[in-house]
């Protein structure tokens, strides 16, 4: 079955840090792969998404993600991040070759301070 | 403009009691989804639909179940209520062939 991991669960940073948020998915087949976001108090957003070609996905708001085959992973990164990215982080895997049903992580929660 | 909806934002029910939450696309998509959200959780698929009257099960179908009658609409059924299905539920859509996933707002379902 697949599974999408995300490595951690409570991030705190300082304006002007940069981001990296882990993910790594388990699944043998193709795949898309997405990065939500959830701002206190509203509903998921699509940050980024990757199908094929150049793996290196740039997103909304300055967020990248750059998707690694050999690793099974899809790490979020932001070159320096803002007290307005304070949100929770989802990374999800749809099985592009099968039913193309989402599968999402548990989540990363970042919280920016001035 | 695409559109999931789900009819009930905000709903109070008993133990034991019945509830169904309803979802509605109009994209004429092949999949339907239902998820529930909880705190350092994140969204747990509970069923999906790929065609009318098919259903598959996700990761937590347990005390659920769901109807698909036509295409349009995707219920999901708590046949029994207890204290833990307390949650966000989402319903979702999109093409077996697509790239892109429409999400409603959610329904905050609370079992007391």
């Amino acid at each position: 079955a697949q599974s999408v991991s995300q490595h951690n669960h409570h991030v705190i940073l300082s304006e002007a840090a940069s981001l990296e948020l882990g993910c790594n998915y388990s699944y043998g087949g193709t795949v898309n792969l997405f990065w939500y976001v959830q701002y206190p108090g509203q509903h998921l957003q699509l940050l980024l998404k990757y199908f094929s070609g150049d793996p290196l996905v740039k997103g909304i708001k300055g967020f990248e993600a750059e998707f690694i085959k050999s690793k099974f992973s899809f790490n979020l990164r932001k070159p320096s991040v803002q007290w307005s990215d304070t949100a929770e982080y989802f990374c999800a895997v749809a099985d592009s070759g099968g039913y193309n049903k989402l599968i999402f992580g548990a989540g990363t929660r970042l919280a920016v301070h001035p | 403009d695409v559109k999931v909806t789900q009819s009930s934002r905000y709903l109070v029910k008993r133990t034991g009691e019945k509830v169904f939450l309803e979802c509605v696309q109009d994209m004429d998509h092949e999949n339907m989804f239902w998820y529930r959200q909880d705190p350092g959780l994140g969204l747990r698929l509970i069923y999906f639909s790929y065609d009318v009257k098919m259903k598959e099960k996700g990761d937590i179908p347990e005390g659920y179940s769901v109807s698909r009658e036509k295409k349009e609409r995707f219920s999901l059924i708590l046949e029994s209520a207890s204290t833990n299905q307390t949650s966000m539920y989402l319903c979702a859509s999109n093409r077996v062939r697509g790239n892109t996933i429409y999400f409603g707002e959610g329904s905050w379902l609370t079992v007391v």
